[in-house]
């Protein structure tokens, strides 16, 4: 597809069940990034990931998240136990390159019960 | 204190207004500058990348870009009730960190 692509486009799931989100980049774009964004907020950073380097893990809110691509494609967030806190929208984005501009999908809207 | 200040609104303009949208920041490391648009259940569209002081122009939308005051704005000519929506900035630093430091938005209504 022409655009960021994410699944599933919404996720309802109990405390402490582990959740697992997609995203499909653009093709050809070499940064791909994880942004969490609550209700009435704006957009948290999660990870970072450039080509080959290893990821930037920075912005992950604890060792419950975590994260992997394969190659320049697609990419995975897993949530372990998940928490009420946990229930936002995570975006995905990718670039052409690093300091270019971030293209979004329309994110995973996950509810935690 | 946030990185990037942006006020919130909601901010309500008849159609056909002028409509200036402002972010404000303190890291004087943040040398990419961008605003998105993020309709409602939607992700962030972006509108308008610079990585230089003053003025780029796209259609009824102009980015300004004041590095000595850090601040920035966006003005929307001949506002549409389709321009309705959350208004976001975002920057990026220079150096290693590449990951985008959003506003909290502003949400914008355009009275038809």
């Amino acid at each position: 597809g022409a655009g960021v692509s994410q699944s599933p486009s919404n996720k309802v799931t109990e405390k402490g069940k582990d959740v697992e989100l997609r995203c499909d980049p653009i093709s050809g774009h070499t940064a791909l990034y994880w942004y969490r964004q609550r209700l009435g907020q704006g957009l948290e950073f999660l990870i970072y990931f450039q080509g080959n380097s290893a990821p930037d893990k920075s912005g992950l809110p604890s060792d419950r998240f975590s994260a992997e691509r394969t190659g320049e494609s697609v990419s995975t967030l897993t949530i372990q136990r998940t928490q009420q806190e946990d229930s936002a929208v995570y975006l995905c984005a990718s670039a052409v390159a690093d300091n270019q501009p971030q293209h979004f999908g329309d994110g995973t809207r996950l509810s935690i019960l | 204190q946030k990185e990037v200040e942006q006020d919130p609104g909601p901010l309500s303009v008849p159609e056909g207004a002028i409509v200036s949208l402002n972010c404000t920041y303190s890291n004087s490391a943040f040398q990419y500058f961008m605003w998105y648009r993020q309709y409602s259940r939607k992700g962030p569209e972006l509108l308008m990348y610079t990585y230089s002081s003053g003025n780029k122009e796209d259609g009824r939308f102009t980015a300004q870009v004041d590095k000595s005051s850090k601040y920035i704005s966006l003005f929307i000519r001949d506002s549409q009730p389709s321009d309705s929506a959350t208004y976001l900035c975002a920057m990026i630093p220079s150096g290693s960190a590449r990951q985008l430091t959003f506003g909290s938005g502003t949400q914008l209504t355009v009275l038809p």
